[in-house]
């Protein structure tokens, strides 16, 4: 199974700070990749498919970018609505898999 | 409007079983593969299972393999999740989601969840 990793586990930034969340593919993956929002009680949103592009609705202060086994998510400024659980996951093949996640909380 | 609604959670003693549901509305439900993920308590995120759009087809996470069956019902717009011979660590909420596009694709929309605890 193609494993993923993400950095940080957790940060800690102020609104208006630029975020950057690493995820680290095992193995290959093309741009089989996607990152997720997920506060607290609520079902998980799509943000980025296909490594980079926007899923629609999404701000733009959000972007991906990568290939094959290095991603990145950004957010350029970060909001107040913004502090959040962030997952990427691949959909190269399966079993499909999840990163651990990277907590976003308030300095 | 895109919905998912879950719903057959609950509590359940080890050894035994369930029958998740998921109802779909404002899509084609025909056209789009489905799927299972679940999330342990103050954990991350975890696929389950995918079924394809006809049915025929079916993937099955290694941790639920052989104790999990997925299905679909095109008829009522539902997709099923049937768990037997549940443990402890299968407590979780359970998501289904919708392929995002028709191709293999990430997940959008997830439905709220449906929680399912398995303990004496």
């Amino acid at each position: 199974a193609i494993q993923l990793t993400q950095s940080p586990s957790s940060l800690s930034a102020s609104v208006g700070d630029r975020v950057t969340i690493t995820c680290r593919a095992s193995q290959g993956i093309s741009s089989s990749l996607a990152w997720y929002q997920q506060k607290p009680g609520k079902a998980p949103k799509l943000l980025i498919y296909d490594a980079s592009s926007l899923q629609s609705g999404v701000p733009s202060r959000f972007s991906g970018s990568g290939s094959a086994t290095d991603f990145t998510l950004t957010i350029s400024s970060l909001q107040s609505e913004d502090f959040a659980t962030y997952y990427c996951q691949q959909f190269k093949s399966f079993p499909f898999t999840f990163g651990p996640g990277t907590k976003v909380d308030i300095k | 409007e895109v919905q998912l609604l879950e719903s057959g959670g609950g509590l359940v003693q080890p050894g035994g079983s369930l029958r998740l549901s998921c109802v779909a509305s404002g899509f084609r439900f025909t056209s789009y593969v489905m799927n299972w993920v679940r999330q342990a308590p103050g954990k991350g995120l975890e696929w389950v299972s995918t079924i394809d759009n006809s049915g025929a087809t079916t993937y099955y996470a290694d941790s639920v393999e052989g104790r999990f069956t997925i299905s679909r019902d095109n008829s009522k717009n539902t997709v099923y999740l049937q768990m037997n011979s549940l443990r402890a660590e299968d407590t979780a909420v359970y998501h289904c989601a919708k392929y995002y596009d028709f191709g293999r694709s990430p997940f959008d929309p997830w439905g709220q969840g449906t929680l399912v605890t398995v303990s004496s």
